[in-house]
């Protein structure tokens, strides 16, 4: 079966600097993202991943190996807004989405 | 401005009253699709849809369909709604997978209870 694991909750420190880890088990890949949601919002774009290697946006990037199926998102000076749940999702051989489950990030000042 | 709209955003209905909710896209996109959304299971699909009149299900398509009549819409039907399609809904569009970025964009969700 296909599957995307990561962390249910994180807890981080305002200006700080958090990972979150993805690991995923697809039938093929073509592509990885990650997602922002907050609470009781629509999920929104935040990176796309489809080459091993790191992609930087500001103060996110994302990272990417596909040999070891696994990513991360990165985020860098850790502002209270930053608190949210964050969404891997893996586009398989069939150009389906599979979502993960989130990690919901809590900023603590 | 770019954006998918769903109508109603909130919904309290009582079990076996037939539902729709609609969804709306002004981007052009080919690719739809309706996802549920539960504590602790992240997004399941339901249904997608790549093109007008061309539907397929997702991961748990029981209790609801779909239609692709035209491009920019893509309503989700409850024909007979039970207490466990209780959740948040969330329709979202994008261009074919493998045909650009792929980023999908959506709507701003619709929370259903079936009583």
């Amino acid at each position: 079966g296909q599957n995307i694991d990561q962390p249910t909750e994180m807890t981080a420190t305002e200006g700080a600097i958090v990972q979150i880890n993805c690991t995923y088990q697809t039938s093929g890949f073509n592509g990885l993202f990650w997602y922002q949601q907050h609470a009781g919002e629509a999920p929104t774009f935040l990176s796309y991943n489809v080459l091993d290697g790191l992609e930087e946006k500001g103060r996110f990037s994302s990272f990417l190996s596909r040999s070891k199926g696994y990513s991360y998102l990165l985020l860098k000076e850790l502002q209270m807004k930053d608190s949210a749940s964050y969404l891997c999702a893996v586009l398989d051989s069939n150009y389906q989405l599979i979502w993960g489950a989130g990690t919901k990030l809590i900023i603590k000042p | 401005e770019a954006q998918v709209t769903q109508n109603p955003r909130y919904l309290i209905t009582v079990t076996g009253k037939k539902l729709t909710v609609t969804c709306s896209q002004n981007m052009n996109h080919e690719y739809m699709s309706w996802y549920r959304q539960d504590p602790g299971l992240g997004l399941r699909q339901i249904y997608y849809s790549m093109n007008v009149e061309v539907t397929d299900k997702g991961d748990v398509p029981e209790g609801y369909k779909v239609s692709r009549k035209e491009k920019r819409n893509f309503p989700l039907i409850l024909e007979s709604p039970s207490p466990n399609q209780t959740s948040l809904y969330f329709c979202a569009s994008s261009s074919l997978p493998g045909q650009g970025t792929d980023t999908q964009y959506f709507g701003p969700g619709t929370r259903l209870t079936v009583l």
